[in-house]
């Protein structure tokens, strides 16, 4: 059966250290992963794209990692801050089919 | 608003009452979703539009879920005979692209959480 799973359980870091989420996918081909950010009562918030063919993809503190051969994405925050805490959401798209297929996230939390 | 907007943000329902929950996607946005979100899940599909045409309704749990976009902007979800089951958030985003072309970012409402007692 089709799996998404992202990190097990919540994660708490300390300020200043690098965060790594990471998100696993079971009976996918997906053409694109996305990663969302989404905080207590509101709606996800895109951050980052990254299609198959790429590698990596960065933006500013952010980067992720796209692995089709072991079928994981590694999402990385540097120098963590509190603001950072919220669950994040990884995101498949296959082919041509539009929507696109959500993890259940990763609930993280910075300590200051 | 410059974003996509939801109404209403929160919704109490008895069991059997139909409701109905509004989005007002992002001004000349082609691509519109509707996903549900139970509590710590990630959203889950439940149909999409492009344009006017729903063109996938393949996440809808039950035919009590109905969903339109008349006139290819504002969207309406409809519960009909609401059920204890059905309580949850329910997102909508938008999209600028269509079906077929590259991929593009999502852009959420707030959501309606629906509670039916």
């Amino acid at each position: 059966s089709q799996k998404i799973e992202q990190n097990s359980e919540a994660l708490n870091i300390q300020e200043g250290k690098t965060a790594t989420l990471t998100c696993n996918y079971t009976n996918y081909s997906p053409a694109y992963l996305q990663w969302y950010r989404q905080d207590p009562g509101r709606g996800p918030v895109f951050l980052l794209l990254i299609r198959e063919n790429e590698k990596e993809k960065r933006k500013e503190r952010l980067k992720v990692t796209f692995d089709t051969t072991l079928k994981q994405s590694l999402f990385h925050i540097t120098a963590s801050q509190p603001a950072d805490s919220a669950t994040y959401l990884c995101a498949l798209g296959e082919g041509s089919a539009r929507q696109l297929t959500f993890g259940s996230g990763t609930q993280l939390t910075v300590l200051p | 608003g410059a974003g996509v907007s939801q109404s209403p943000r929160y919704k109490v329902a008895k069991r059997g009452q139909d409701v109905a929950l509004r989005c007002d996607p992002i001004s000349g946005h082609v691509s519109l979703f509707w996903y549900q979100q139970a509590l710590g899940q990630g959203p889950e599909f439940l149909t999409y539009f492009q344009n006017e045409a729903q063109l996938d309704k393949s996440g809808l749990p039950s035919d009590r879920f109905f969903a339109e976009r008349p006139e290819g902007s504002v969207s309406t979800l409809k519960i009909q005979r609401t059920q204890q089951e059905d309580s949850a958030v329910y997102l909508c985003a938008s999209s600028k692209t269509g079906a077929g072309a590259n991929t593009g970012e999502l852009f959420f409402g707030e959501g309606s959480r629906l509670t039916v007692l």
